[in-house]
């Protein structure tokens, strides 16, 4: 069936470094991808999307793009704050158990100090 | 509603008693999803609604666990016989157009079963 999987965690990074989060999936068809963010008791946020192949997701500094090629949608911000400290997970929409739902990858904790 | 509202936002409960989890989605969104996440794990699926009918009850762990939908609005998560392994952040998310286009979630309810 369709998954996703994403790079353990935790990252550990200086405040103003670069950051990628990794993000490969299986899905048959053509999925919409998601990163969602969790921060500290706090439910999940959409943080960005891409609905087909080639297309960039973009908001607050974060970037991805979707590669269909390599199955890839990983995460990328160029100088990364404390407040960026977050749980961040992968998603696509996919077909499990014959119907569509998001399916999330384990998720990736990330903490920035300054 | 302006989101989706979850309550209550912490529930502790002896081992053996029935909990009712309730989840309020945004006005107008037919499609709502209750998700599982126990602690350092990702999300899991328990159940999808399409107005009041649940179409896919496939991640319910067990028998002890079932879900309703009234008014294609409240949606309540029953979980009877709790037991410790039941422990964890059950988060609610509704759509309205469908998974493709992505949820927006609640806050969640923190579950401990003592």
């Amino acid at each position: 069936g369709d998954s996703v999987t994403q790079m353990e965690g935790p990252v550990t990074l200086s405040e103003e470094a670069f950051l990628t989060i990794n993000c490969t999936y299986t899905a048959t068809g053509y999925p919409s991808l998601f990163w969602y963010v969790q921060y500290p008791g706090e439910g999940l946020q959409l943080l960005l999307k891409a609905t087909k192949a080639d297309d960039k997701g973009s908001n607050k500094g974060f970037e991805a793009t979707y590669r269909k090629e390599t199955t890839s949608f990983h995460l990328e911000k160029g100088s990364v704050q404390v407040s960026d400290s977050a749980v961040y997970f992968c998603a696509l929409s996919g077909t499990s158990g014959g119907y569509n739902k998001l399916i999330f990858g384990a998720g990736t904790r990330l903490a920035v100090h300054p | 509603g302006a989101g989706v509202s979850q309550s209550p936002s912490n529930k502790v409960t002896e081992k053996g008693k029935d909990v009712e989890l309730r989840c309020d989605p945004i006005s107008g969104h037919t499609a709502l999803y209750w998700y599982r996440q126990s602690l350092g794990q990702g999300l899991e699926f328990l159940i999808y609604f399409q107005g009041n009918s649940a179409p896919d009850k496939s991640g319910l762990p067990s028998d002890r666990f079932s879900a309703e939908r009234t008014g294609g609005s409240v949606s309540t998560l029953t979980i009877q016989r709790t037991q410790q392994e039941d422990s964890a952040v059950y988060l609610c998310a509704s759509s309205l157009q469908g998974a493709s286009f992505g949820y927006t979630f609640g806050s969640g309810t923190r579950l401990t079963v003592v």
